[in-house]
């Protein structure tokens, strides 16, 4: 079955330690995406990627670290600089052409 | 800039009621996409719909339709006889480019609670 899956769905740390989100997808997509969401909030873009080896910024990307070295996976990086890192992350992948997005479960990060 | 609208933050329907959740949106693209995706308690977003700028028909699919007037800058969606299952939060969303790059700009989302 193709998806894209996120590892794991729920994480725990503390403060000042540096986490890594996973996010891998087996649907042949070219773009990927990470987005936040907060408790009553829409989704806010982290960063996004829509080739391999290449990566842009989205609206709230101080904090956060990505790396596109498979067209498979685009794992997020949550640094000690992210001040309020507790929140919901979601990936998404789509074709590079105004594609849908498909997301995966989510991971609900916890730092304290 | 893009910007999706959704005044409703939240509705309350009985079950078998119909409901129209709203999406207003801002953009100066003469191509562009909407759509509509569902939140279900578990978290992960469920796509909806798709709808191309110039297409302005409403569609329809099975309980759920959809009305795009460009006139209003509105993509509206409706649920009839709603059911207990489609207590969820619904975004609405728009693709937007820059620098040659697509993305989406997301509406914040309205919570429907279907009560039995």
């Amino acid at each position: 079955d193709g998806g894209i899956t996120q590892s794991p769905k729920y994480l725990f740390r503390k403060e000042g330690q540096n986490v890594t989100l996973s996010c891998e997808q087996n649907l042949n997509h070219d773009a990927m995406y990470w987005y936040r969401q907060d408790p009553g909030q829409g989704l806010r873009l982290i960063y996004y990627s829509q080739i391999v080896n290449d990566f842009q910024k989205g609206d709230i990307a101080e904090g956060y670290s990505v790396s596109r070295e498979k067209k498979e996976s685009f794992p997020l990086t949550v640094t000690s600089a992210q001040k309020n890192p507790t929140a919901f992350y979601l990936c998404a992948s789509s074709t590079r052409t105004r594609g849908e997005q498909y997301f995966g479960p989510g991971t609900r990060l916890t730092v304290t | 800039a893009q910007k999706v609208t959704q005044a409703q933050t939240e509705i309350s329907v009985v079950e078998k009621e119909d409901v129209t959740l709203d999406c207003v949106y801002e953009t100066r693209d003469t191509t562009y996409y909407l759509f509509w995706y569902k939140q279900p308690p578990s978290g992960e977003l469920v796509f909806l719909i798709r709808r191309n700028s110039f297409d302005e028909q409403n569609e329809i699919s099975g309980r759920y339709s959809w009305n795009f007037q460009k006139s209003t800058s509105s993509f509206n969606f409706t649920i009839t006889a709603s059911q207990v299952v489609d207590s969820a939060v619904y975004f609405c969303a728009l693709s937007e480019t820059q620098g040659g790059s697509e993305k989406l700009v997301f509406g914040k989302g309205t919570k429907l609670t279907v009560n039995p």
